[in-house]
């Protein structure tokens, strides 16, 4: 069991760019979730999904977009990348919607 | 407004003694409890939980308390070991809100040989 995968580790946007963060389990859960770190600051849900076909808005949302066709994976999509998106990027999954797996996370910079 | 808060950013302490990391909560709504440990460019792995009907779980050398009345729950790590040294984030979760946690800050814990 590969757990939840991410790629890239790491990326470097420029103002204005696009790109997708990729997200991918293989424990057959049906919750997945993306959220962000910033420097001393906790995880923030951008946004999250309870099964294929279904997301919904986490807290910080806005500048995101996201799709779930599969239960396998859970892409993330920036659009017109800010500054403001410099972050960590973790994706999560789990059985229960407790207990959530984490994926090793894409540091993403915009400069 | 910060739901759940971990009010010390750090916290060092010697091999073999015990390690206190502290949580408050401040919505009534939430009736399950998580910490998990974060090393250096990896993600979050879940420690241990606790649901609102006790207060009190152990697992090893870690015990997490609960204290409603005071929406406050803490983390014991005895005895301390240096493989221990991670962030810790609490993170709590009300079943109205379905399959969602709010995390708190995270406290950098250093056990020191």
């Amino acid at each position: 069991n590969a757990g939840v995968t991410q790629t890239p580790k790491f990326r470097i946007l420029k103002i204005g760019q696009s790109m997708t963060l990729q997200c991918t389990q293989d424990m057959n859960h049906n919750y997945m979730y993306w959220y962000r770190q910033d420097p001393g600051m906790g995880l923030k849900l951008i946004y999250y999904s309870v099964g294929a076909g279904i997301t919904d808005k986490g807290e910080v949302p806005n500048g995101y977009n996201v799709s779930r066709s599969t239960t396998e994976d859970f892409p993330l999509r920036l659009e017109l990348a800010a500054p403001s998106q410099t972050s960590v990027y973790f994706c999560a999954s789990s059985y229960s919607g407790f207990e959530q797996f984490f994926g090793p996370g894409t540091r993403l910079t915009v400069l | 407004d910060q739901q759940v808060k971990q009010n010390s950013p750090s916290l060092s302490v010697q091999e073999g003694r015990i390690s206190i990391l502290n949580c408050d909560y401040t919505n009534s709504m939430f009736d399950y409890f998580l910490w998990y440990k974060k090393y250096p460019a990896e993600g979050p792995t879940f420690l241990i939980s606790i649901s609102s009907i006790k207060d009190k779980n152990e697992d090893g050398r870690f015990t997490v308390f609960l204290n409603k009345s005071a929406k406050h729950l803490s983390l014991h790590i005895v005895p301390s070991q240096p493989g221990d040294s991670a962030v810790y984030f609490c993170a709590a979760s009300a079943k109205v809100s379905g399959s969602r946690l709010t995390f708190g800050e995270g406290t950098q814990l250093t056990v020191n040989p």
